[in-house]
This record gives structure tokens, sequence and C-alpha cells, in this order.
């Protein structure tokens, strides 16, 4: 079942713009992770936001969450074409281990 | 990079076949999942270990096996492969839980049912 939906499914800019990508989801989590796939490569972990934090940053990427309109957002600023990937949510609504991924946003970033 | 590492990364093979991937990992983790990633779908929990020769069952696991006899290894086997089985499966480690921690992925194993 899906419990992470990302929107929009497909995002082009211009190099240095700035990217928004978002994830809704069903159920209380305790966790939300963003991941980045380039295309044919594996998953790569990008960041992991806690259910009582609002608010992470790591570089260029910057995540939020709302608890209460059970959403994320995912910023890259100023981005670049090496940010040319797909980007996953995905949540973790309880203590089971497994993550529940979302169909994923397609970001083309133009050079 | 974590150090996992997926066989084979292309296999063809015919409905009515048994097929075995292999997931081998340098890390030590304790957890390791097997995923596909289908369009419109994108990446389904097939099984997963919580250590040597302990398994549990995904989100869609009918059709699928695993194994674990070592922690370095996990296996796949689709004991008579089917055409809906065609797919991109990933392999994935974690140290703790999953959903506590990241997973790192191996690049894959794209797999075509014929």
């Amino acid at each position: 079942s899906q419990q992470g939906e990302e929107d929009p499914q497909a995002l082009s800019i211009q190099e240095g713009e700035n990217a928004t990508m978002n994830c809704s989801y069903k159920t209380s989590i305790n966790n939300l992770q963003w991941y980045r796939q380039n295309s044919g490569r594996g998953l790569v972990h990008l960041i992991l936001i806690r259910s009582n934090e609002r608010e992470k940053h790591s570089g260029r990427l910057r995540v939020t969450l709302d608890t209460s309109k059970k959403s994320s957002s995912l910023l890259i600023t100023a981005s670049r074409a090496a940010d040319t990937a797909s980007y996953f949510c995905a949540t973790d609504n309880g203590n089971t281990g497994k993550l529940i991924f979302g169909q994923g946003t397609t970001l083309q970033v133009k050079p | 990079d974590a150090g996992i590492t997926q066989s084979p990364r292309h296999k063809v093979t015919e409905t009515g076949t048994p097929v075995t991937l292999r997931c081998h990992q340098t890390e030590n983790h304790r957890y390791m999942y097997w995923y596909r990633q289908d369009p419109g779908h994108g990446l389904r929990l097939i099984h997963y270990s919580y250590g040597v020769k302990d398994t549990d069952k995904g989100e869609v696991s009918d059709g699928y096996s695993v194994s674990r006899s070592k922690t370095e290894d996990f296996l796949l086997t689709l004991e008579s492969a089917t055409s809906s089985q065609t797919s991109v499966y990933f392999c994935a480690i974690s140290e703790l839980k999953g959903g506590n921690q990241p997973q790192h992925f191996g690049d894959g194993t794209r797999l075509s049912i014929l």
C-alpha cells in the first residue's frame, strides 16, 4: 500500500533555480526519509527527519515536516544539472522496521 | 558507498524457470531487505531479514522466498518465474531497524522474464 505520495510527479527547472517536492502520507509516522535515485542506480539516502522535528538542513537541502497535515517537503536550492534524478520519500509508520516508499518525483535540471 | 553487491546485474530468463538473486554486503549490518521497483508503484518490500536465518514477509512476498545463512549474504529466489515478476530488484541494508536509520541500497538487478 502506498503511504507517501510525492507531488509533482515530474519537475523541470533551469540550473540555479530552486526545486520543491512534496510528500503526503496517510498514517502517523515516527520518521520520514528522503532518497535520491540516479538513472540506473540504487537509492541514496539524503535526510531523515523525526516526527518531533519541523525542519532539517543538509547542505543545499531543506526538509520540512508538518505532522498535522501529514506532509513533508524537500527543497533543493541553487539546483545543478547533477541534481537531475528521482526523489522519493519513505515513511516508517511504526516500529516495524519497514519503510514504505512513494512513487517519486522526477527532477530534470537543465544546464 | 556502502559495500553492497548485487548479482547478477542483468538477467533474462523464461517463464517457469527458477531464478536466484544474490545480495552480498561487507558492512556487517544486521538488517537486509529485498525490494522490487516498477513504474507506477515505486519501491515495494518483498522480504527482509533481521539476522541469520531470521526473515519475514513484506508487502509483495507471494512467489518469492529468501534465505540468509550468513550475515553477509541474502538470497532472493523466484521458484517458478512469471512475467509479472519482470522488474528491477534492489537489495538494501541497515544497521538498525530500517525506519529509524537510513537504508543503503545496491545498484539493482534488472530481471526480464519472457
